[in-house]
């Protein structure tokens, strides 16, 4: 069965430094998204993005995350100056949807655990 | 935006008991889905059900759209099904799934 994968499970990096968390979603699958779940907590949506274009971000994706489809399998998640407040679990989730066409499944990935110290 | 809750919060229960879980939700939606959180972080997809009954396995789910809220039953629980149940939805003309913050199950032998 068709699974999304993300790479790495864990991260461990400084306060200030730059991270990216990679993401295969599911290969006919349109629709991208990242979430996170900072520990105890529950999950949070972060981002949305059709068609090389973020269509939906919340208030939490600030200046400094940014996202990129930057090859036809892979998408992207980069914080650019981690702060230790960033330290989450992160999903990336795929499915078929369009746009106002309803709802779709979406899938999980397994996670990536980060750690800034 | 959409209110996602979840009850009880947390849940205690004897290996082959049976249990249900509530997600009630605050507007209409066009996306429902149920997961468990395993030990290491997982989200495991476990039904999408905006309306309607599903079964798989022990476990089943039903969404009353109407009246907003939908239920997973859990029968003969099994140790390994400890963990945290999330649900999440969706609302007309966005993608986002709203996550409520779960229900916390322990199943002791």
């Amino acid at each position: 069965e068709p699974e999304v994968t993300q790479t790495p499970s864990h991260q461990v990096t400084q306060m200030g430094q730059e991270v990216i968390l990679r993401c295969v979603p599911i290969s006919n699958h349109l629709y991208f998204y990242w979430y996170r779940q900072i520990l105890g907590q529950k999950v949070e949506f972060l981002v949305s993005f059709y068609n090389n274009e973020i269509s939906e971000k919340s208030e939490i994706f600030d200046d400094q995350f940014s996202v990129e489809r930057p090859d036809g399998s892979n998408f992207t998640l980069k914080i650019r100056s981690t702060k230790l407040e960033d330290s989450a679990m992160y999903f990336c989730a795929s499915s078929e949807a369009l746009l106002g066409t309803g709802g779709f499944e979406q899938y999980f990935g397994p996670g990536t655990r980060l750690t800034v110290t | 935006g959409i209110q996602v809750e979840q009850s009880p919060p947390d849940l205690i229960l004897q290996e082959g008991a049976n249990s249900t879980l509530r997600c009630n939700f605050s507007d209409s939606v066009n996306n429902l889905q149920w997961f468990h959180q395993n030990p290491w972080g997982q989200l495991i997809n476990l039904f999408y059900i905006p309306s309607g009954t599903k079964q798989n396995g022990r476990l089943s789910a039903t969404t009353v759209a109407t009246e907003r809220y939908s239920l997973l039953y859990i029968s003969s629980s099994q140790t390994t099904d400890s963990g945290v149940y999330f649900c999440a939805a969706t609302i007309y003309n966005t993608d986002k799934l709203i996550f409520g913050t779960g229900t916390r199950l322990q199943v002791f032998p």
